[in-house]
């Protein structure tokens, strides 16, 4: 498609269970990001993929919060040991990395649920 | 650091009228300023950025931001407001002269525009 996927766009899981998360950026866009959106809240900065180099893993949480990017196009955020504090809506985006003028395409989101 | 301040977080308009969405913005250097609208249920979507030159920038849907150095504002501004522009609305700061290359969102402001 022509924008950024994510999937699922739903996801209801148990405390302590794992949750894998599918990001699809804009194809030739070099600049993958992870933000996560609490309830009320404002968008946290998670971790930023630019070609390959080392992402910048500054924003996550915890280290029960990973993510990779293969191929330099699909990324995973995976949590493992889920919390109820970790719902919230999971967005990515992509960019093309234009010395950090360019703008973020998002995609529509994950909404993850902790029971 | 970057970083970004919406002071208010919810504005309430009469369509017809113009609105003013504000946002005050930190670095130690010169800014990349961002605004993004929400809409319910849905991922970011890009309105307008400054990146250098004029400091009015014109973006999607008739929006505009004035980038006004002496007061570190980028505020969104529209002469006429329209019910469909009822939305949450950020700003984003980028430090470009800084390590960070992620985009710092504000906490967004909730735009109504009654009819």
């Amino acid at each position: 498609g022509a924008g950024v996927s994510q999937s699922p766009s739903n996801k209801v899981t148990e405390k302590g269970k794992d949750v894998e998360l599918r990001c699809d950026p804009i194809s030739g866009h070099t600049a993958l990001y992870w933000y996560r959106q609490s309830l009320g809240q404002g968008l946290e900065f998670l971790i930023y993929f630019q070609g390959n180099s080392a992402p910048d893993k500054s924003g996550l949480p915890s280290d029960r919060f990973s993510a990779e990017r293969t191929g330099g196009s699909v990324s995973t955020l995976t949590i493992q040991r889920t919390q109820q504090e970790d719902s919230a809506v999971y967005l990515c985006a992509s960019s093309l990395e234009s010395a950090g003028a360019g703008e973020l395409f998002f995609g529509e989101g994950s909404r993850l649920t902790v029971l | 650091a970057q970083s970004v301040a919406q002071p208010e977080d919810q504005v309430n308009v009469a369509e017809g009228n113009p609105l003013t969405v504000k946002c005050t913005y930190s670095v130690s250097g010169n800014p990349y300023l961002f605004w993004y609208v929400q809409y319910p249920n849905r991922g970011l979507q890009f309105l307008l950025k400054y990146i250098t030159g004029d400091n009015l920038v014109k973006g999607s849907y008739g929006f505009e931001a004035e980038f006004n150095k002496s007061q570190t504002s980028f505020h969104l501004k529209k002469p006429s407001a329209l019910v469909s522009d009822s939305a949450l609305y950020f700003c984003a700061v980028r430090d470009p002269s800084g390590s960070a290359r992620q985009l710092t969102f504000g906490s967004g402001t909730q735009l109504t525009v009654l009819p």
